[in-house]
């Protein structure tokens, strides 16, 4: 079976600060998939990042970057420069071959200060 | 647009009351799921379904039905909704069920209180 675990249940941050999310997995899988949902007030699920497990360098897009540390099973996420409209929780997911389903973090909820 | 569209988008009903969520894609996705979304828990899927008239079970399936009859339709039939199924669910969709990598898109969510 697979488990998420995201340890911060609240973050504050300050405007254009950067911010790091944990992340940490536990799968016996050696194929798999890490990803990152951004999830704002208005409760919609907005796809951030993806890692692969044979993936080699560190996923990025734009802001976002995810910090992969295989040995220790960590997927932690990285918003640099944060803004105004980072604010919203955030969760963390895995996804096997099979059964090939997201399995889901608790969630962090950010919130960016002026 | 390629989107997942969920209707309603906002459902208040009382205990026993069949109802039916509708969840359809235009993307051509084989891979199908619903998950419920509720405070502390994250999201758990109830069912899932890899391709037309295949289907399974998730992690919380009791008290849920589902059908897939057509490729872009995944309905969440609730026989008799419970007050503990108070949630906000989701629908999403993937290319195919047999690689990680693949993203999910998701609906926008159906948020049902059952009193």
């Amino acid at each position: 079976a697979q488990k998420i675990t995201q340890t911060q249940p609240g973050m504050f941050v300050q405007e254009k600060e950067a911010v790091t999310l944990d992340c940490t997995y536990d799968t016996s899988d050696q194929s798999y998939g890490l990803f990152w949902y951004k999830q704002p007030s208005s409760g919609e699920m907005i796809f951030l990042i993806y890692q692969g497990s044979y993936d080699e360098q560190n996923a990025t897009e734009g802001r976002y970057s995810l910090n992969f540390q295989k040995a220790r099973k960590s997927a932690n996420l990285v918003i640099s420069a944060s803004q105004l409209g980072d604010s919203a929780m955030y969760f963390c997911a895995m996804r096997v071959v099979f059964p090939s389903k997201l399995t889901f973090g608790t969630g962090t909820r950010l919130q960016v200060t002026l | 647009e390629a989107q997942v569209t969920q209707n309603p988008r906002y459902l208040i009903t009382v205990t026993g009351k069949k109802l039916t969520v509708t969840c359809s894609q235009n993307m051509n996705h084989e891979y199908m799921s619903w998950y419920r979304q509720d405070p502390g828990l994250g999201l758990r899927q109830i069912y899932y379904s890899m391709n037309v008239e295949v289907t399974d079970k998730g992690d919380v399936p009791e008290g849920y039905k589902v059908s897939r009859k057509e490729k872009r339709n995944f309905p969440l039939i609730l026989e008799s909704p419970s007050p503990n199924q108070t949630s906000l669910y989701f629908c999403a969709s993937s290319l195919t069920p047999l690689v990680h990598i693949n993203e999910q898109f998701f609906g926008p969510g159906t948020r049902l209180t059952v009193l």
